[in-house]
């Protein structure tokens, strides 16, 4: 069974810093989703990263991959108010169809 | 174009009551899935389909039955709501492509007394 352990679970920053979010996972995964939740809201998707040493960047947000520590970490680069949400992985267990959820980062960026 | 949609958005059960949530999704997408969200626990899947006329347990199934008579839906089922059911329900649909990212729909937020 697929274990996913995100952390922080709960990150607050001064905007203009720098963090990253980590999310570890116990077995083999063929790839892995990153999402962002605004609160009542629902989840949108952010990255997939299909490999391993993939690399994906979005604005402010960076996320990778590597398989072979079961690892994928989300940097923020200079924080901003808009990037506060609740941030999930979830990898893709390799044989099978189903994602499995971290708890998820709750990031507070601060003025 | 739609995406994933939930009806309906909010209830609010007595125990012992029964209900169904649809979930719809227009993007022909073959794997369907319902999640249930507790505050910190993350989201824990109930059941999945990977096609029409196809349903699998997942990690919380308990308490819920399923159904997917046609590609476009899914159904989830309470026959008899407890309070531990209190949640906020997501539905979710994928293609089978590698590449394709997982949509979900806007959540029913369900109340049980």
């Amino acid at each position: 069974e697929l274990k996913v352990e995100q952390n922080p679970l709960f990150l607050s920053m001064q905007e203009g810093k720098n963090y990253t979010i980590y999310c570890n996972y116990s077995t083999t995964s063929d790839r892995l989703y990153w999402y962002r939740q605004d609160p009542g809201k629902s989840l949108e998707s952010l990255f997939v990263l299909l490999s391993n040493g993939a690399v994906k960047q979005e604005g402010r947000l960076m996320a990778s991959l590597d398989t072979k520590a079961r690892l994928s970490t989300l940097h923020i680069t200079a924080a901003v108010h808009d990037l506060s949400a609740t941030y999930f992985c979830a990898p893709k267990e390799t044989s099978g169809s189903r994602l499995t959820f971290g708890e998820g980062t709750q990031l507070t960026v601060n003025p | 174009n739609a995406g994933v949609t939930q009806t309906p958005k909010f209830r609010v059960l007595k125990t012992g009551q029964s209900m169904t949530l649809l979930c719809a999704q227009d993007m022909n997408h073959e794997y369907m899935y319902w999640y249930r969200q507790d505050p910190g626990m993350g989201l824990r899947l109930i059941h999945y389909s990977v096609g029409e006329g196809t349903t699998a347990k997942g990690e919380v199934p308990d308490g819920y039955n399923v159904s997917r008579l046609k590609k476009q839906n899914f159904l989830l089922g309470l026959e008899s709501a407890a309070p531990s059911q209190t949640s906020v329900y997501f539905c979710a649909s994928r293609s089978a492509g590698v590449t394709d990212t997982q949509y979900f729909g806007p959540g029913t937020r369900l109340t049980v007394l």
